[in-house]
């Protein structure tokens, strides 16, 4: 399979612990983006990187939130002392061409 | 930041009707118009897309249509068959980044 891939597909974890997501964009593709996504609703953006540059994040991502992209391919997505509230499905996309995006399978995060 | 309507929030057809869904934008600078399909549990993927020098984009039973002018665009989808049911996202870009509509359920009745 030579598309977006992300892991694990399922987390679940106790309040305040920390988690890790792991996603692997499409080999040529230079640009990531990561999305949270709640049931009924659309995906809500969160960080975007070009190569390994972070060029834009959202207000929604907290301090508690953290991504990286240390080499311009894989990319991590890191939530500390997690709430319920963080309960979500997080996806990856990635694009070669501006604004074209092909999604991930995501990682369902559950906080207990 | 861009504000992205989308409308209607549910829609259900009889197999072989035609449906419409249909997106605003407050952006004028946008000028990339992608619409996603994601069936229950699975990842959204892109149908179709149109951007600003266009006024319509069609595909086999899929179209898009755009009006810069009234900051609108539409998903058209004909003879709608139940393979057709799921979610389908709209998003506008503003300074890059896409800002997503809340999501149509359309549901085809057999």
């Amino acid at each position: 399979d030579t598309g977006v891939s992300q892991n694990p597909r399922h987390k679940i974890t106790k309040r305040g612990q920390n988690v890790t997501f792991r996603c692997d964009p499409i080999s040529e593709h230079n640009r990531l983006y990561w999305y949270r996504q709640t049931l009924g609703q659309g995906p809500e953006f969160l960080t975007y990187f070009q190569n390994e540059a972070q060029l834009e994040k959202s207000r929604l991502l907290s301090d508690r939130f953290s991504a990286e992209r240390p080499k311009g391919s894989f990319s991590t997505l890191e939530i500390q002392r997690t709430e319920q509230g963080d309960s979500a499905m997080y996806l990856c996309a990635s694009s070669l061409r501006e604004n074209e995006q092909f999604f991930g399978p995501g990682t369902r995060l559950t906080v207990l | 930041g861009e504000n992205v309507e989308q409308h209607p929030s549910t829609l259900s057809v009889q197999e072989g009707d035609s449906a419409v869904i249909k997106c605003t934008y407050s952006d004028s600078a946008s000028n990339y118009f992608p619409w996603y399909k994601q069936e229950l549990g699975k990842r959204p993927q892109l149908i179709i897309d149109i951007r600003s020098n266009v006024g319509e984009k069609k595909d086999q039973r899929i179209a898009v249509t755009l009006n810069k002018t009234a900051k609108h665009f539409s998903l058209h989808i004909t003879e709608t068959q139940p393979e057709d049911s799921a979610v389908y996202f709209c998003a506008a870009p503003s300074s890059y980044i896409p800002t997503f509509g809340r999501g149509t359920s359309l549901i085809v009745h057999p």
